[in-house]
């Protein structure tokens, strides 16, 4: 399967703990996103990058949210002194970014605070 | 400000029966808008896109500027187009914004 990979799958931690998520995306795709998804709800843009560039992040996210895409290929998010209401599915997509170019999802990472 | 509005949280329709999803959104400029798909355990994907004005598994949408609406629509729904359907807008600074979704479900 050569689509957007991400790990791990679920995560459970505690409150308070800090965790980190990897995304890799299709290979040829410059760019690459971070959603967040709970229950009921359509997926939440969080931030995105072209290349290796972070170019907006959602004022949504707090500064306990971090987010690196290194040489421009993989990307991972780290969230900091997690708290429940960070529970969630975190989606990563990947695409060419052109005006009309689709985004590929991964499968999601789900987070679980206790 | 840029919004996507899917009124429906749920449709349920029996087999053979037509099917509209609605859409609205809130774009002051020119609007490139998508209908994505999650089918039970599986990911998100791209169901159609209105640039390409095609139909997809029996899928189309049409994008009326004067109401502001991409409705999704298919003449006759099969059980398996049940799934969580996500309209989205894609805005001038590279970002996808998606609706709440709405989820059909074909009874048989």
């Amino acid at each position: 399967d050569t689509g957007v990979s991400q790990n791990p799958r679920h995560k459970i931690t505690k409150r308070g703990q800090n965790v980190t998520f990897r995304c890799d995306p299709i290979s040829e795709h410059n760019r690459l996103y971070w959603y967040r998804q709970t229950l009921g709800q359509g997926p939440e843009f969080l931030t995105y990058f072209q290349n290796e560039a972070q170019l907006e992040k959602s004022r949504l996210l707090s500064d306990r949210f971090s987010a690196e895409r290194p040489k421009g290929s993989f990307s991972t998010l780290e969230i900091q002194r997690t708290e429940q209401g960070d529970s969630a599915m975190y989606l990563c997509a990947s695409s060419l970014g052109r005006g009309d170019s689709p985004l590929h999802f991964g499968n999601g990472t789900r987070l679980t605070v206790t | 400000a840029q919004r996507v509005t899917q009124p429906e949280k749920l449709l349920s329709v029996f087999k053979g029966a037509p099917v509209e999803l609605k859409c609205n959104y809130s774009y002051s400029g020119s609007p490139e808008l998508f209908w994505y798909v999650q089918y039970s355990r599986q990911r998100l994907q791209l169901l159609l896109r209105h640039i390409s004005r095609e139909s997809i598994k029996g899928f189309t949408a049409d994008l009326n500027k004067g109401e502001t609406s991409f409705h999704l629509k298919k003449p006759f729904a099969q059980e398996e187009d049940s799934a969580m359907y996500y309209c989205a807008l894609y805005n001038q600074g590279g970002k996808l914004i998606f609706g709440q979704g709405t989820e059909l479900s074909v009874k048989p």
